[in-house]
C-alpha cells in the first residue's frame, strides 16, 4: 500500500530535550514536505526537500531542522523544543514537477511541550 | 504569491441538507485547486482536485467543487450530508512549475442528526 509513515503518533517532552519525529514514504516520491496544524491557521510549511540532500525552508522554520539522506526519509529534529511548537505535525510527499498530482499526508504527529 | 481564504471557520448542518463549503483564491497565474478532508485523528486525504478543463469537478464521498475563474472561487458541495461527513475540510492552492501547495485555514462541518 502507498502511504507516507510518520512516527511517533503522539509525543509528549520537556522544554529543551531533543526530538526527532521520523517521516518515510514507499512511492518513490522526490518531493517531501513537513507542515504544523494550528487551530484558527490552517496548515503552514516549515521544511520541503525536492530530492536527496537537497532542503530548504518553508514558512515557519525556526526551531526546526530536516535532513534528507535517504529518499524515502525525511525526520524532523527539534534541537530545543519549547512550548510554543506543540502542535499538530504532517509529513506529506508527491512526485516531483508535477504539482497536479496532489500531497499524499502521513496521519500526523501530535507533539505537546511541557 | 498564491493564498486561499476559507471565510467560514465553522459550519453546523443537520443531516440530510445541502452544504457549501466557500474557498477563495489569489494567484496571477493559471492554478491548480484541491479539497483535502481531515477527519477526527487523521491525516489529510484527497477529495478532488481541479486542474483544467470542466470546471465542475466531482468528487470522492458525493462531494463536488466549481472553479469560477472571474470570481477566483472554487467553493465544495454537497446534496445531502451524513454525520460521517463530520470534519475539518482544507482548500489549497499551487501552480504550474511550483511544487508547494498552500492552504486555507480549514472549515469544520458538524452534521448533526
Amino acid at each position: 500500500e502507498a502511504q507516507v509513515t510518520q512516527n511517533p503518533r503522539y509525543l509528549i517532552t520537556v522544554t529543551g530535550k531533543k526530538l526527532t519525529v521520523t517521516c518515510s514514504q514507499n512511492m518513490n516520491h522526490e518531493y517531501m514536505s513537513w507542515y504544523r496544524q494550528d487551530p484558527g491557521l490552517g496548515l503552514r510549511q516549515i521544511y520541503y526537500s525536492m530530492n536527496v540532500e537537497v532542503t530548504d525552508k518553508g514558512d515557519v522554520p525556526e526551531g526546526y531542522k530536516v535532513s534528507r539522506k535517504e529518499k524515502r526519509n525525511f525526520p524532523l529534529i527539534l534541537e530545543s523544543p519549547s512550548p510554543n511548537q506543540t502542535s499538530l505535525y504532517f509529513c506529506a510527499s508527491s512526485p516531483r514537477d508535477r504539482p497536479y498530482y496532489g500531497y499524499t499526508f502521513g496521519s500526523g504527529t501530535r507533539l505537546t511541550v511541557v | 504569491a498564491q493564498s486561499v481564504t476559507q471565510l467560514d471557520s465553522q459550519v453546523p448542518v443537520f443531516e440530510e441538507a445541502p452544504v457549501e463549503l466557500r474557498c477563495n483564491y489569489s494567484s496571477s497565474v493559471s492554478v491548480y485547486l484541491f479539497w483535502y478532508v481531515q477527519y477526527p485523528n487523521q491525516g489529510l486525504q484527497l477529495l478532488l482536485k481541479y486542474l483544467s478543463g470542466s470546471t465542475l469537478v466531482k468528487g470522492i464521498n458525493g462531494f463536488e467543487a466549481e472553479f469560477n475563474k472571474s470570481q477566483t472561487s472554487f467553493h465544495l458541495r454537497k446534496p445531502s450530508v451524513h454525520i460521517s461527513d463530520t470534519a475539518e475540510y482544507f482548500c489549497a492552492v499551487t501552480i504550474s512549475g511550483f511544487q508547494k501547495l498552500v492552504f486555507g485555514t480549514g472549515t469544520r462541518l458538524l452534521v448533526s442528526p
